[in-house]
C-alpha cells in the first residue's frame, strides 16, 4: 500500500532557528503532496498544497515566507520553518494521495516540533 | 466552503457495545467521505471511505453510512475493543483533495 514517511519525527530547537521537516512518498510518486499542522486535541488544519515543480500554494493567514515548502523531486517536499518561536511548536502532517486516487490521502506519521 | 461538523467531542463505551459518530457536511458538492484513526503521537490513519454513489460500506466492524438528502454520514464501529480507542476524524472533499476535517472525537473503550 502507499506509504507516506516524515523525518524527523520530532525535533527541539532554540527559539530564531530554521527546521527541516521531510516527507516522503515511499512507494509511489506524488506530483502534490500536503502539509497540515495540528494542535493539541484539535483537528487538522491545512497549511498548504506542495506541488511538484512549482510553487506551494498557502491557504489563508500562512505566511510563506515563514514556512518554506519545496518539492523537488516526485518523492520528497520539505516544509521549512524559518526563525522559530514557541508559537510555532505543533505537530506537523503531511500527506499524499495514493496512485490512481486523487481525492484519498494518505497521512505520514507526523513530525512534532518543540521550539524553546 | 466547505464545513464539517462532527459529534460527540468524546465518547465512552464499554467493551463489545457499539459506538457511533456523526458528521454533517455543508456543500453539496462534496462527493468523497473518508475517516480516519489517530493515535497519540502518530499521523491519522484512513479507516474506511464512501463516495457520494453509495449508501453504506462496511470492513468488518466498522462500517460507513451516508444521506446525501440530509448531507450527514455516520461511522459505526461494532464489538469495540480496548484498541479502538483513539481520535477519530470524518473528512469531506469535492474530489480534488481540497478536504475538510471534522473536530474530531475522542473514542474511549473501557475493558
Amino acid at each position: 500500500g502507499a506509504v507516506v514517511s516524515q523525518h524527523p519525527s520530532r525535533v527541539i530547537c532554540k527559539s530564531g532557528t530554521s527546521v527541516k521537516i521531510e516527507c516522503r512518498s515511499l512507494d509511489f510518486q506524488a506530483t502534490t503532496m500536503f502539509w497540515y499542522r495540528q494542535f493539541p486535541k484539535k483537528s487538522l488544519m491545512l497549511m498548504a498544497t506542495s506541488n511538484e515543480g512549482s510553487k506551494a500554494t498557502y491557504e489563508q493567514g500562512v505566511e510563506k515566507d515563514k514556512f518554506l515548502i519545496n518539492h523537488a523531486s516526485l518523492t520528497l517536499s520539505t516544509l521549512t520553518v524559518t526563525s522559530a518561536h514557541p508559537e510555532d511548536s505543533s505537530f506537523y502532517i503531511c500527506s499524499a494521495p495514493p496512485p490512481g486516487l486523487t481525492d484519498t490521502q494518505y497521512f505520514g506519521p507526523g513530525t512534532r516540533l518543540t521550539v524553546l | 466552503g466547505e464545513n464539517v461538523e462532527q459529534h460527540p467531542s468524546t465518547l465512552s463505551v464499554q467493551e463489545g457495545d457499539s459506538a457511533v459518530i456523526k458528521c454533517t457536511y455543508s456543500d453539496s458538492a462534496s462527493n468523497y467521505f473518508p475517516w480516519y484513526k489517530q493515535e497519540l503521537g502518530k499521523g491519522p490513519q484512513l479507516i474506511i471511505d464512501i463516495r457520494s454513489n453509495v449508501g453504506e460500506k462496511k470492513d468488518q466492524r466498522i462500517a460507513v453510512t451516508l444521506n446525501k438528502t440530509a448531507k450527514h454520514f455516520s461511522l459505526h464501529i461494532t464489538e469495540t475493543q480496548p484498541e479502538d480507542s483513539a481520535v477519530y476524524f470524518c473528512a469531506a472533499s469535492i474530489g480534488n483533495n481540497d478536504m475538510r476535517f471534522g473536530a474530531g472525537t475522542r473514542l474511549t473503550v473501557k475493558p
